[in-house]
């Protein structure tokens, strides 16, 4: 069946250092892949979004590249900020085209200390 | 206001009560979705309907029922309130075969049954 699976949490890190949440993934076909971010106290918002194999998602700061070879799209930014801190989901959609629910990860939480 | 609202954000109540939490969008999304988020389990489906008069069951739908009479609300009722249901109640939407774009997300409903 389709799954995600991402590292357990909480990743404590200090601003300004690196930050990696590793996410893969089992499907069959060929799945949409997403982050989502939920913030203390809110709903969950779509991050970024990669819709095939190579394709490199972005936005604010965060990067995450779908590789199929390795089932993987991992989650990095180059210089986390205080205000970074959340919970971090992985999901993946199992087809491209056509409605598909999305299966989520179990969330990572991210703890940035200035 | 445009956008996926839920209301209460909060409620307190005592089992064997029922309760009704609402969820209304204004985007005409078709697919619209209610998850329970607890601490170990992450995000998990509850009921998710395709249309108006069109539900169907998720992961854990017992004790629960929903109804969509039209498009834009979903509400989710506890029939008899267990201490078990105490969550984080998320409503989500989705364009129709847009699997690819992801789900918008509510703000959530923090409910507690004593």
């Amino acid at each position: 069946g389709n799954s995600v699976t991402q590292m357990e949490g909480p990743v404590t890190l200090s601003e300004e250092a690196f930050l990696t949440i590793n996410c893969t993934y089992t499907a069959t076909g060929y799945p949409s892949l997403f982050w989502y971010v939920q913030y203390p106290g809110e709903g969950l918002q779509l991050l970024l979004k990669a819709t095939k194999a190579d394709d490199k998602g972005s936005n604010k700061g965060f990067e995450a590249t779908y590789r199929k070879e390795t089932t993987s799209f991992h989650l990095e930014k180059g210089s986390v900020q205080v205000s970074d801190s959340a919970v971090y989901f992985c999901a993946l959609s199992p087809m491209n085209t056509g409605f598909q629910k999305l299966v989520f990860g179990t969330g990572t939480r991210l703890l940035v200390s200035p | 206001d445009a956008g996926i609202t839920q209301s209460p954000r909060y409620k307190i109540t005592e089992t064997g009560r029922q309760v009704t939490l609402m969820c209304h969008q204004t985007w005409s999304h078709s697919y619209m979705f209610w998850y329970r988020q607890d601490l170990g389990h992450g995000l998990r489906l509850i009921y998710y309907s395709a249309a108006a008069d069109i539900t169907d069951k998720g992961e854990v739908p017992d004790g629960y029922v929903v109804s969509r009479s039209k498009t834009e609300n979903f509400p989710l009722t506890l029939e008899s309130a267990t201490r078990s249901q105490t969550s984080v109640y998320f409503c989500a939407s989705s364009e129709l075969g847009q699997g690819s774009h992801g789900y918008t997300f509510g703000s959530g409903t923090r409910l507690t049954v004593v």
